[in-house]
């Protein structure tokens, strides 16, 4: 049993390029999140689903998209990166709901 | 939005010592969650918790839910045990947390 697998764990990016943060989970969970944490500060919601073809913005959405095509996955899109994005990037997910959520290993970009 | 606050924000200890962090929220919850960061940036599920005492091991936590906070105690502590402790809370329907900015644990050997 995997859990939440993230990749890929390191990117450094050129400011303007785009790029996708995978994220999948094989614990047939509904609910999905990705989450964000700067340096010295916890973890801020990015966009999150609570099903397949459903998304919603969490606290700071700006410059991201996401989809939710199935269940397992739930892909964070970057366009047009900049430095305001260096950050961890944590996806995570939970079912159902009102239980303890299960967070990946994250990924640490570097926009520069 | 509910707010969060951890206290204290720096612990140092001698390994050996107990300790006590604190989580208080200005809500209600229906989730609350207690995470270790360790040192590699892994988030580790302490307690889900939102109401009551639950332990594991050297490690306990308790939810007063109607007064608002949670306290996690750290027995006997370990120098593996450094890192950043983490209070989530959720009180929305789409299981959307809400973080605290942690407690930095050093332990010292």
């Amino acid at each position: 049993n995997a859990g939440v697998t993230q990749t890929p764990k390191f990117r450094i990016l050129k400011i303007g390029q785009s790029m996708t943060l995978q994220c999948t989970q094989d614990m047939n969970h509904n609910y999905m999140y990705w989450y964000r944490q700067d340096p010295g500060m916890g973890l801020k919601l990015i966009y999150y689903s609570v099903g397949a073809g459903i998304t919603d913005k969490g606290e700071v959405p700006n410059g991201y998209n996401v989809s939710r095509s199935t269940t397992e996955d739930f892909p964070l899109r970057l366009e047009l990166a900049a430095p305001s994005q260096t950050s961890v990037y944590f996806c995570a997910s939970s079912y159902p709901l009102n239980t303890e959520a299960f967070f990946g290993q994250g990924t640490r970009l570097t926009v520069v | 939005g509910i707010q969060v606050e951890q206290s204290p924000p720096d612990l140092i200890l001698q390994e050996g010592a107990n300790s006590t962090l604190r989580c208080n929220f200005s809500d209600s919850v229906n989730n609350l969650q207690w995470f270790h960061q360790n040192p590699w940036g892994q988030l580790i599920n302490l307690f889900y918790i939102p109401s009551g005492t639950k332990q594991n091991g050297r490690l306990s936590a308790t939810t007063v839910a109607t007064e608002r906070y949670s306290l996690l105690y750290i027995s006997s502590s370990q120098t593996t045990d450094s890192g950043v402790y983490f209070c989530a809370v959720d009180n929305t329907n789409a299981g959307k947390s809400t973080f605290g900015d942690g407690t930095t644990l050093t332990v010292k050997p």
